[in-house]
């Protein structure tokens, strides 16, 4: 069984802070780190996927970095804003053979302006 | 081009009843999957259909089973239905079904068991 850890389970900051959220995942017969955000009563929406480690990826004030070899990943958001407010959830996909993805508990992040 | 949809979007069944959840998928995916979101155990994976064939399966019981179809929508099922089957049931589409394929979610089935 994988577990896939996310911490902190929730984070309250002011608008403008930077901030950042960690994703812990078993490293063996790793093939793929999922970024997802999740507002209330929406779809979860893909942010970013990762193979490489050390890959980093952006979009817009949010980007990710992986290390594939010690099992974690870091999500930054930077000068948050209210609309940032949502959970942001990770999962790891270790299983070459199609789509099986484990999730995290996800980082519930709310942002006060 | 139009999103993952789910019908329907909210439930009410009784024990003991089954039921049938709808997904259809962005046009041109040929990848879906299912997924249970309760409050305790987060989101857990339970199948994924590809080319109407399942090609992966979490850890659910046998109640729970789904089908794809040649356009690619797919139907998820639950028979015999049980309290703790109360749950948010997500299905996400990708187009050709690799692990680095970006999957995308549709809004969801809230199914209430009373």
């Amino acid at each position: 069984i994988l577990n896939v850890e996310q911490s902190p389970q929730s984070l309250h900051v002011q608008e403008g802070d930077s901030t950042n959220f960690t994703c812990s995942f078993p490293s063996s017969n790793f093939y793929a780190l999922h970024w997802y955000r999740w507002e209330t009563a929406k779809s979860p929406e893909a942010l970013f996927v990762m193979t490489l480690n050390g890959d980093e990826k952006k979009k817009g004030r949010i980007s990710a970095t992986l290390n594939t070899k010690e099992g974690y990943s870091y999500l930054y958001i930077k000068g948050s804003q209210p609309e940032d407010s949502a959970t942001y959830l990770c999962a790891s996909e270790n299983n070459n053979a199609g789509n099986m993805l484990t999730f995290g508990g996800g980082t519930r992040l709310m942002v006060k302006p | 081009k139009a999103g993952v949809t789910q019908t329907p979007r909210y439930l009410i069944k009784t024990r003991g009843q089954q039921v049938t959840l709808s997904c259809s998928p962005i046009s041109g995916h040929r990848s879906v999957s299912w997924y249970q979101q309760t409050p305790g155990q987060g989101l857990q994976f339970l199948f994924e259909y590809f080319s109407e064939t399942q090609r992966n399966k979490g850890n659910f019981p046998g109640r729970f089973s789904g089908r794809q179809f040649s356009n690619s929508r797919s139907e998820m099922n639950v028979s015999t239905l049980e309290l703790g089957d109360s749950a948010l049931y997500l299905c996400a589409s990708s187009s050709g079904g690799a692990g680095t394929d970006t999957q995308y979610f549709g809004p969801g089935t809230r199914l209430t068991v009373l």
